[in-house]
């Protein structure tokens, strides 16, 4: 079973600075890699798949890179809505999506 | 505009049973495989079971087989999951979610959740 590993734990960053998240594959999963925001009290919201890919409406400032094992998002400038909780899930083995544990970006 | 609007969460009895449902509108509902992910309190994400456009096809996490069936009804656009034998570990926002395309593995949209507590 391949585990998704992702740093920090917790980020603190300021508004207007970048923000760089990490995910880390026990195996290979290719670039079948998404990224999803989560706010408290609401449902996930994806914002990269095919580890580089921005879904619909999701702003430029978000990047995602990677493949194989090693994948980043990068939040370009910080804006207050951005702060959240962040997941990685790769999706190479339909149906069987496994999530990271999660990176919270908090406001520093 | 896409909707996935879940109920049937509540309190519950270790032991006991719940049947959550799904109601999908806004896109072509079988056309699209279908997915419940759980969210403990304080927790991350975790992917609990999924079925295939159709409903041939139905794949559960190792955590629940045995004990949750999946479903959906094509025809009343609504997906369900089948709870027994539930215990304090299934305690959980329950999510439906939508595969972005079919059988993508990857959730373009989702409802707002249903909370499942399970105590005595």
């Amino acid at each position: 079973e391949i585990v998704m590993t992702q740093s920090p734990a917790t980020l603190s960053v300021s508004p207007g600075e970048r923000a760089t998240l990490s995910c880390r594959a026990s195996q290979s999963v290719s670039s079948n890699l998404a990224w999803y925001q989560q706010k408290p009290g609401q449902a996930p919201r994806l914002l990269i798949y095919g580890a580089s890919t921005r879904a619909t409406d999701v702003p430029a400032r978000f990047s995602g890179s990677g493949s194989g094992t090693e994948f980043t998002l990068t939040i370009s400038s910080l804006q207050s809505e951005d702060f959240a909780v962040y997941y990685c899930q790769k999706y190479n083995n339909w149906p069987r999506g496994t999530f990271g544990q999660g990176t919270k970006l908090e406001i520093k | 505009e896409v909707q996935l609007v879940e109920s049937g969460g509540g309190l519950v009895q270790p032991g006991g049973s719940l049947r959550l449902s799904c109601a999908a509108s806004g896109f072509t509902f079988s056309s699209y495989a279908m997915s419940w992910v759980r969210q403990a309190p304080g927790k991350g994400l975790a992917w609990v079971s999924a079925i295939s456009d159709s409903g041939g096809g139905t794949y559960y996490a190792d955590s629940v087989k045995g004990r949750f069936t999946i479903s959906r009804d094509n025809s009343k656009n609504t997906l369900f999951l089948q709870m027994n034998s539930l215990r304090a570990e299934d305690t959980a926002v329950y999510y439906c979610a939508k595969d972005s395309w079919d059988s993508s593995g990857y959730f373009n949209y989702w409802g707002q959740g249903t909370l499942v507590t399970v105590s005595s």
